[in-house]
């Protein structure tokens, strides 16, 4: 348990369906990220929040949009999305959005798209 | 080019052995980070260092600046220890990481 929790765990949507991804921090850190976990590739970085604004888009497509309400929780909001888009999200936290900072990850939200 | 390249990708041992996961990287950092992730998708951070090395239990982590080279060992493996292992090095405001050492250690 590190602190980091994500709801769902796994979701299956179609491509027409809207869905969000939750992610809730209890560690009071005030950066947030959303990374993308594809078969054989590095994690990638989504998004950055540091406190609740976001610092990093690393040229999502819109079809993902993030929000973060407060420095505790953070969305991501799923719309029309395609199948190579199946893969596994995670949620992360630290205390500041610098690289020197360990992250908490969460454990993930396995993601098939039909 | 990856910024971050790990070797090996995959290695299976056999119990008790001694091994070695390297990570070499291009950019400037702030901290190197080793995580440790289950079947099942979780992360778990085991080291972030700047210089010289640490030591976890049976795990350590060596970092050379100078040769932008780091190095994750695991003494007296055990299965237990199967999972991927990812180098991660953190740059200004976000990590960059590699692509992963997949252990296998068998009984």
């Amino acid at each position: 348990e590190t602190g980091v929790t994500q709801t769902p765990r796994h979701l299956v949507m179609g491509m027409t369906n809207k869905k969000s991804l939750k992610c809730e921090q209890h560690l009071g850190h005030n950066a947030m990220y959303w990374y993308k976990q594809s078969a054989k590739k590095p994690l990638e970085l989504m998004f950055v929040y540091n406190f609740k604004e976001q610092t990093e888009n690393n040229s999502v497509p819109s079809r993902f949009s993030p929000e973060c309400p407060n420095s505790s929780h953070l969305f991501l909001h799923l719309h029309t999305l395609q199948p190579e888009d199946s893969a596994l999200y995670l949620c992360a936290s630290s205390p500041n959005s610098a690289g020197a900072y360990e992250q908490y990850f969460g454990p993930g939200t396995r993601l098939t798209v039909t | 080019k990856n910024e971050v390249e790990q070797s090996p990708q995959n290695l299976t041992a056999q119990e008790g052995e001694f091994i070695t996961i390297n990570c070499s990287y291009s950019v400037g950092i702030s901290a190197l980070h080793w995580l440790q992730q289950h079947p099942g998708g979780g992360i778990v951070s085991l080291f972030m260092l700047s210089s010289g090395k640490k030591k976890h239990g049976r795990l350590i982590a060596t970092i050379n600046i100078q040769e932008k080279h780091s190095s994750l060992h695991i003494t007296a493996s055990h299965p237990r220890d199967s999972a991927v292992y990812i180098c991660a090095v953190g740059s200004t405001d976000k990590l960059i990481f590699g692509t992963g050492t997949r252990l296998q250690v068998f009984p």
